[in-house]
């Protein structure tokens, strides 16, 4: 079992969509947790930090669940810019050095 | 204000011929992390060094060898590289250890190919 696991789609959406990416991770005593935005080709950018009360920033709200041991990513009114790979990280707690990156979910907006 | 940066963006080296990649940093961060990442793939860590101290992942092939002789620039050595090792090799940077919640700062990568 891989210890960050994602649907890597691709999420082919319209415009002004709301559409939701999960993550599962399988070590429980994770302790931070992250979404990255990868575009092609690019390097992976920080998008939001993951909180256990949960967290919003613009059209983006990331939530995380202990006992089931997954993180979302909730993007409204999506956008053609949203288009990407977004990758959920998970600290890995016998190094606090190290991320876990899941394989990361496509997404696609279309006009 | 490019704050992590990597040179070359694209190199290309013959099969078995060592190939050296850079990586410069301007945050004056304390770990500096190097990353392959295959096509569809996850980032996978090879090694980081938290200051001068270095950390080899376990499975890091030997062929990959690293070098930070200063806190601002880190190396990555392949020295024999094979087909299998092309791919993107993304550097990192934090302030101090993620377990602080700080912040992973990538370059914007060197894609390698092997002919």
């Amino acid at each position: 079992r891989k210890e960050v696991e994602q649907d890597p789609g691709p999420f082919n959406v319209p415009e002004g969509a709301t559409v939701a990416f999960n993550c599962t991770y399988s070590n429980s005593a994770s302790q931070s947790f992250f979404w990255y935005r990868q575009d092609c080709r690019k390097e992976p950018k920080l998008l939001m930090s993951v909180y256990s009360s949960g967290n919003e920033d613009g059209r983006f709200t990331a939530q995380l669940n202990r006992a089931s041991q997954y993180i979302s990513l909730l993007i409204r009114d999506s956008k053609l810019s949203d288009s990407a790979t977004y990758l959920c990280v998970v600290n890995q707690m016998d190094s606090s050095y190290k991320l876990i990156f899941g394989s990361g979910t496509r997404l696609l907006v279309r006009p | 204000d490019a704050m992590v940066i990597q040179n070359p963006r694209y190199q290309v080296t013959q099969f078995g011929k060592p190939v050296t990649l850079s990586c410069s940093q301007t945050l004056n961060h304390n770990v500096m992390y190097w990353y392959q990442q295959k096509s569809s793939q996850a980032p996978k860590l090879l090694f980081h060094y938290y200051d001068k101290d270095f950390n080899n992942e376990a499975d890091t092939p030997d062929n990959f060898q690293s070098r930070r002789p200063n806190t601002s620039f880190c190396f990555l050595d392949i020295r024999s590289p094979g087909l299998g090792d092309a791919a993107m090799y993304l550097c990192a940077t934090s302030r101090e250890p993620l377990g602080s919640r700080n912040e992973q700062y990538f370059g914007p990568g060197t894609r390698l190919t092997v002919t």
